[in-house]
């Protein structure tokens, strides 16, 4: 069965970084992306990018770009999200989730949406 | 990027239907897929390709679609239905969106 564990609960400072890792099983790694939401507490779920595990190619949520970098490690099934210069309003549950892409004739655009998802890792940015 | 409404909560009586809608402020209009979230666990994907639904989840879950709103319905709802739901859809440049969040209450 397919499962994404990822890595355990962080505290950081302020202008810290943070690296999550999130860990697949039960499919081919290279046939799906991995994509990272993240919620902050008492919030709704916010898109921060997603990667394709065949080729590495990336793409960041804007509000994100330049302190996001998302990589995987094909030889383990790993995905990893690295967040720098983290601020208090980082504060949130990350969640890494399997990303099921395809192109539909009917919309003429390529779709993208989440069929598998990490348990979470809470970060929290407190000085 | 464009921008999914929801309301922030619809409430229900067990065995009633349940209807959360999702507005998109422009077009075109991609697919919307639909989470269910409870309480300190991760989303569960019940609707996808607007109407789909996934294995494993209840026929009492659908979806529906008319021009840029999308509509995820649930028949005879159940006090195990009452959760977080959110739509998701993504616009041309591969950016995703996702609805605001619907705190759905059995009465």
């Amino acid at each position: 069965q397919v499962q994404l564990v990822q890595s355990g609960a962080e505290v950081k400072k302020p202008g810290a970084s943070v690296k999550v890792s999130c860990k697949a099983s039960g499919y081919t790694f290279t046939s799906y992306g991995i994509s990272w939401v993240r919620q902050a507490p008492g919030q709704g779920l916010e898109w921060m990018g997603w990667i394709s595990a065949y080729n590495g190619n990336t793409n960041y949520a804007q509000k994100l770009q330049g302190r996001v970098t998302m990589t995987t490690d094909t030889s383990t099934s790993t995905a990893y999200m690295e967040l720098r210069s983290l601020r208090s309003d980082d504060t949130a549950v990350y969640y890494c989730a399997r990303v099921c892409t395809y192109y539909d004739i009917l919309t003429g655009y390529f779709e993208y949406y989440f069929d598998y998802w990490g348990q979470g890792t809470l970060v929290t940015v407190s000085s | 990027s464009y921008e999914l409404t929801q309301p922030p909560s619809v409430s229900v009586s067990p065995g009633q239907t349940a209807r959360i809608t999702c507005s998109a402020d422009a077009l075109p209009k991609q697919y919307a897929y639909w989470y269910q979230q409870k309480p300190g666990q991760a989303p569960v994907l019940v609707i996808y390709k607007d109407s789909e639904r996934p294995s494993g989840i209840p026929e009492r879950f659908s979806g529906s679609s008319s021009g840029t709103t999308v509509t995820l319905t649930i028949s005879g709802v159940q006090a195990e239905d009452e959760a977080d739901y959110y739509c998701q859809s993504a616009d041309s440049s591969g950016t995703v969106v996702f609805g605001g969040g619907t705190k759905l209450t059995v009465l």
